[in-house]
């Protein structure tokens, strides 16, 4: 168990431009998730994946974000015509069946 | 609309003090009540969860204590550590429903003073 590995740990990037993250969860782990953390609050959901379907979704995630999980394995997370309120830390957490997830590091993502 | 207030904002406890902080919710669906401690520049990682059908959890110095029906849950911390300082999330999920992924309160932050 070598737990859940995000690259990259910190990303700056101008207003406009496309950043895309990458999460490789705790191997065996179906279900994955990413979600959004603003400094001071809790996470906030953004999408879930069982598997390679995309099962669920916020609100939050607005047409700009895409996410993907090929086979069923990693996962990316992509930000289109990046905006300054996109800037927040990228949280990816993975688990299997029960409800217990483990969750990475991150990747701290400024937008100038 | 926030589906789960967590409180105080911040906290600072003695050295072998009980640090405690409470979370109330609104929806009678949720089922399973976990609390995250999150370091600096780390994600959040499963301290203790509880589910509605019992009023205390305990694991080690860390115990949930729920309140069904004042839908409210609370987490104490005992012979609190300097070790212990970090921030604290309280979580809600319906994992029998559709709505299963976690919901987070804002979080405290807990001081230990040595």
């Amino acid at each position: 168990d070598t737990g859940v590995s995000q690259d990259p740990r910190h990303k700056i990037t101008k207003r406009g431009q496309n950043v895309t993250f990458r999460c490789d969860p705790i191997s065996e782990h179906n279900r994955l998730y990413w979600y959004r953390q603003t400094l001071g609050q809790g996470p906030e959901f953004l999408t879930y994946f069982q598997n390679e379907a995309q099962l669920e979704k916020s609100r939050l995630l607005s047409d700009r974000f895409s996410a993907e999980r090929p086979k069923g394995s990693f996962s990316t997370l992509e930000i289109q015509r990046t905006e300054q309120g996109d800037s927040a830390m990228y949280l990816c957490a993975s688990s299997f069946v029960g409800e217990k997830l483990f969750f990475g590091s991150g990747t701290q993502l400024s937008v100038l | 609309q926030q589906q789960v207030k967590q409180s105080p904002q911040s906290l600072i406890v003695q050295k072998g003090g009980i640090s405690i902080i409470n979370c109330a919710y609104e929806n009678t669906a949720f089922d399973y009540f976990p609390w995250y401690q999150q370091f600096p520049g780390k994600g959040p990682a499963l301290l203790i969860a509880i589910r509605p059908d019992v009023s205390e959890k305990k694991e080690g110095r860390f115990t949930i204590s729920f309140n069904k029906s004042a839908k409210q849950f609370s987490l104490h911390i005992m012979d609190s550590q300097p070790g212990d300082s970090a921030t604290y999330f309280c979580a809600v999920a319906e994992v029998s429903g559709s709505a299963r992924q976690l919901t987070f309160g804002s979080g405290t932050q807990l001081t230990v003073l040595p």
